[in-house]
């Protein structure tokens, strides 16, 4: 069964305390690995998509990595703005998103 | 703002009751995706419609259903609303049929 696994739930950082975030996912036929940021009651906002192991995509503070069998999403020294949900998805053969619980990040100033 | 559209942005109903959201996707946008968030469940991945036609389903119940339209909005239908129905509904849109998906900002359905 196609399983999206994110840890940890909740992270509390320090601002400029660097960190990762973790994906972790059994899926058949990976189309694609999606990366989006939720802020409370507004819509998931695109971050980032990844396709083949190996790869990697950097925005702003954002750094996104992908291997076989995860995903990490690296955060080098956060602000409070950082904080929000992300939420990882991936896209298996029968393009339907299966979407993690996320992990709630908080950044302290 | 990405560029997709929802409409109402919160409705209260009582049980029973049906309601439909509207979406409109981003231009030229030819796939349109609806998913359901609750606090227990996540984002739950509901129905996609690809240029007019149904592409893919997920956990969508038999009371709900949807449609696209030749000018490419999307309406989710509700009916016979239950409590449990209570939730987040996104719009989503992609260029194609796969890929990333671009969200709306939500319609917030409170069932009473």
């Amino acid at each position: 069964e196609d399983q999206v696994t994110q840890s940890p739930e909740a992270l509390r950082l320090q601002e400029g305390e660097s960190s990762s975030l973790n994906c972790s996912y059994t899926v058949s036929g990976l189309r694609g690995l999606f990366w989006y940021r939720q802020d409370p009651g507004k819509g998931p906002e695109f971050l980032f998509t990844l396709y083949s192991a190996g790869e990697e995509k950097e925005k702003e503070r954002l750094k996104a990595t992908l291997t076989k069998k995860e995903s990490f999403l690296h955060i080098t020294a956060p602000k409070p703005e950082d904080s929000a949900t992300y939420l990882c998805a991936v896209q298996p053969a029968t393009n339907k998103l299966i979407f993690g619980t996320g992990t709630l990040l908080a950044v302290q100033p | 703002d990405s560029g997709v559209t929802q409409t109402p942005k919160h409705l209260i109903t009582a049980t029973g009751q049906r309601v439909t959201l509207r979406c409109s996707p981003r231009s030229g946008d030819l796939s349109v995706y609806w998913y359901q968030q609750s606090l227990d469940q996540g984002l739950q991945f509901l129905i996609q419609y690809y240029n007019g036609e149904e592409r893919a389903k997920g956990n969508i119940l038999e009371r709900f259903s949807a449609q696209q339209f030749p000018d490419l909005h999307s309406e989710l239908n509700l009916s016979s609303l239950e409590l449990g129905d209570s939730a987040l509904y996104f719009c989503a849109s992609s260029p194609e049929g796969e890929g990333e998906q671009y969200f709306g900002p939500g319609t917030r359905l409170t069932v009473t």
